[in-house]
């Protein structure tokens, strides 16, 4: 079974710094995508940024950047010079090649950006 | 373009009764879920499909049927809602992985309140 996990709940950070959320996953399978998806108040599901794992650099999308590490399953959002528009659930999520359609998803981390 | 859209935004029933959730898509996407968004739990997949007739559990679809007569219909059936059955749903569609591995594209979701 493939499990996704986010162990923070909440975060909090001021306008204009940097926050980092975790994310970690397990799987067997080799081929497989990563997602970050931003859930504002309005309940919109949105997509932040997406990293394929056979491709070794970095996605980035202006503000917003992964590390991700294959080896350690690990793919962390950056987000910097953070907007009061930040503020949002923050979901991790994951799907292979041969399960396309069936995301699954980390239980989430609420972003607070404060003035 | 409308993307996908659900109806009713918010629904309240009472244990027993039934309903449908509406999802329609309007960009000939293959694939098309049905997800349950719960406090601490993340988005979770009820139901899935890959074309028209063909329909697939996911990881929670007990109390939940559903049928894809069209490419762009894909209604959730609750036959005897439940107060476990509260929650937020969501519909997302995609194209299939050989057609240019698309993310996700989701609804505006429905929260739905059993007493």
């Amino acid at each position: 079974a493939q499990t996704v996990t986010q162990s923070q709940p909440e975060m909090s950070v001021q306008e204009a710094e940097t926050v980092t959320l975790s994310c970690t996953y397990d799987t067997s399978e080799n081929n497989y995508y990563l997602f970050w998806y931003k859930q504002p108040p309005s309940r919109q599901m949105i997509l932040v940024i997406r990293q394929e794992a056979y491709k070794q650099q970095n996605a980035t999308e202006n503000r917003f950047s992964v590390n991700f590490q294959k080896a350690a399953k690990s793919f962390s959002l950056k987000i910097s010079d953070s907007q009061l528009g930040d503020t949002a659930m923050y979901f991790c999520a994951f799907m292979t090649t041969d399960s396309w359609g069936k995301l699954q998803f980390g239980a989430g981390t609420q972003v607070v950006v404060t003035p | 373009n409308a993307g996908v859209t659900q109806t009713p935004k918010f629904q309240v029933l009472k244990t027993g009764q039934s309903m449908t959730l509406q999802c329609a898509q309007d960009m000939n996407h293959e694939y098309m879920s049905w997800y349950r968004q719960d406090p601490g739990m993340g988005l979770r997949l009820i139901h899935y499909s890959v074309g028209a007739g063909i329909t697939d559990q996911g990881e929670v679809p007990n109390g939940y049927n559903v049928s894809r007569s069209t490419t762009e219909d894909f209604p959730l059936r609750l036959l005897s809602a439940a107060p476990s059955q509260t929650s937020v749903y969501f519909c997302a569609s995609s194209y299939s992985w050989g057609q240019g591995n698309s993310p996700l594209h989701f609804g505006n979701g429905t929260r739905l309140t059993v007493t």
